[in-house]
Formats: structure tokens, sequence, C-alpha cells
């Protein structure tokens, strides 16, 4: 069964850092590109970053771009979001996603989620 | 990055049909066949339902369909459930090889 299972979120003051991770099952995780998009309470969807399946290319939305770090360990089947300088705005439930193949192709298997807060 | 419109609810009785858009600029929707559809019941993480534009993945009932017209993208769902109220969001892949997610549309069965 094709999973994605993410952890490491949790309470963090503002300006701190915090590193979330999504372990991947049921697929060759190396051939497909991975994303991150986020949802604050009670809003919608926003796409954070994305990353090749060889990990050569990243890309990240402006309003994290120079804050936060995607990167992955295929040999562990597992993606990262490094989350630096983290502000209130911030605070959301991270869901890691896989591409269809591509990150340029849609997100078909979406994990549970991990809940971020910033809050003093 | 672009930004998607969506109306903020709509609804529908059982076993109608109710069509959710999303427009975009002319520069995005119009010229990529890149748009998908996510469907998110309360409490649980999206489910994709509708990629480029029309097609849909396994599993997924053929009572979901998408079309696109112009600048605009639609997600029609026919012989509504009870079991497809959820919040709906359009997604599209940009020039700029980033995402844009439209703001979501919640779908009431009445």
């Amino acid at each position: 069964e094709v999973q994605l299972l993410e952890s490491g979120g949790g309470l963090v003051q503002p300006g701190g850092s915090l590193r979330l991770s999504c372990a991947a099952s049921g697929f060759t995780f190396s051939n497909y590109g991975m994303t991150w998009v986020r949802q604050a309470p009670g809003k919608g969807l926003e796409w954070v970053s994305a990353m090749s399946g060889g990990g050569k290319s990243t890309y990240y939305a402006d309003s994290v771009k120079g804050r936060f770090t995607i990167s992955r360990d295929n040999s562990k089947n597992t993606l990262y979001l490094q989350m630096n300088s983290l502000r209130a705005e911030d605070t959301a439930v991270y869901y890691c996603g896989k591409h269809s193949t591509l990150t340029k192709d849609p997100f078909d298997i979406w994990g549970q989620g991990t809940m971020v807060t910033v809050s003093s | 990055q672009s930004a998607l419109t969506q109306p903020p609810s709509v609804s529908g009785s059982p076993g109608q049909s109710v069509t959710i858009s999303c427009t975009g600029t002319s520069s995005d929707i119009d010229s990529y066949n890149r748009v998908s559809w996510y469907q998110q019941p309360p409490g649980t993480a999206p489910k994709l339902m509708i990629y480029e534009v029309s097609n849909r993945p396994s599993g997924v009932p053929d009572r979901f369909s998408g079309s696109k017209s112009g600048n605009t993208a639609s997600l029609t769902i026919s012989g509504l459930q009870a079991e497809d109220e959820a919040d709906y969001y359009c997604s599209l892949y940009t020039s700029s090889n980033t995402w844009v997610f439209g703001g979501g549309t919640k779908l009431t069965v009445l």
C-alpha cells in the first residue's frame, strides 16, 4: 500500500526552527517528485515546496523562500522540510504529497498531515 | 504567482448536479492543461479527483467530471450524494514551476 507518514510537528516560538519528516512506503521513492502543502486553521491549501525525484531540482513558494529548505534521502525513503525563522503565519497543518511522476504532475497521494504551531 | 478564484460555497440536493468554477488569468488556465481538482472532507487529507483538466484517477466515480473554457476550469458532480459533502480545491501548475491553489469551495448536500 502506498503511504506517506509525516512527523516532526509541534509548538515552536517565533523565530525558531523545526524539521518535518515524511516517511514514504509502497512505491519507488526516488522515481517521484515530492511536495509540501500546508493548511492554516480554517483556511485553504497553500503549496509550499517541491523537489524532483533525484533531488536536483527544488522549488519554493515566495512566502517561504529563504526560510524553508526541502530535501530528501532516497536511501531512507524520506522527505524533509527544514523550517527556520518561523512566524505566526506559518502555523498550519503540513501535508507531504507525492507527485504522480514529475513535480509538474498533480499530487496523487497525500499524508495525514502534521501540525505546526508558532506561538510564544 | 497567479491567483485562482473559486466560489466560497455551493449546494445541491441529493441526485442533482453542481458545478464549481475556478477562474484564473488568461496566461495560466487558458494556456495550460495542468489543472487538477482535490476533495477534502472535514478533518481529512485532500484527495486527487481530476487531473489535466478532465482526467479521473482510478477509483474516482464517473459522477465527477472536469472541463475548461477560456480562463475558467470547472468541476461538475452529477448525481450528488451525501458523501460528496466536502471542500473542493482547484490547482494549477504555473510557468514558474510552482503550484497554486484556489481558495476552496465548500459543497453542502442539502
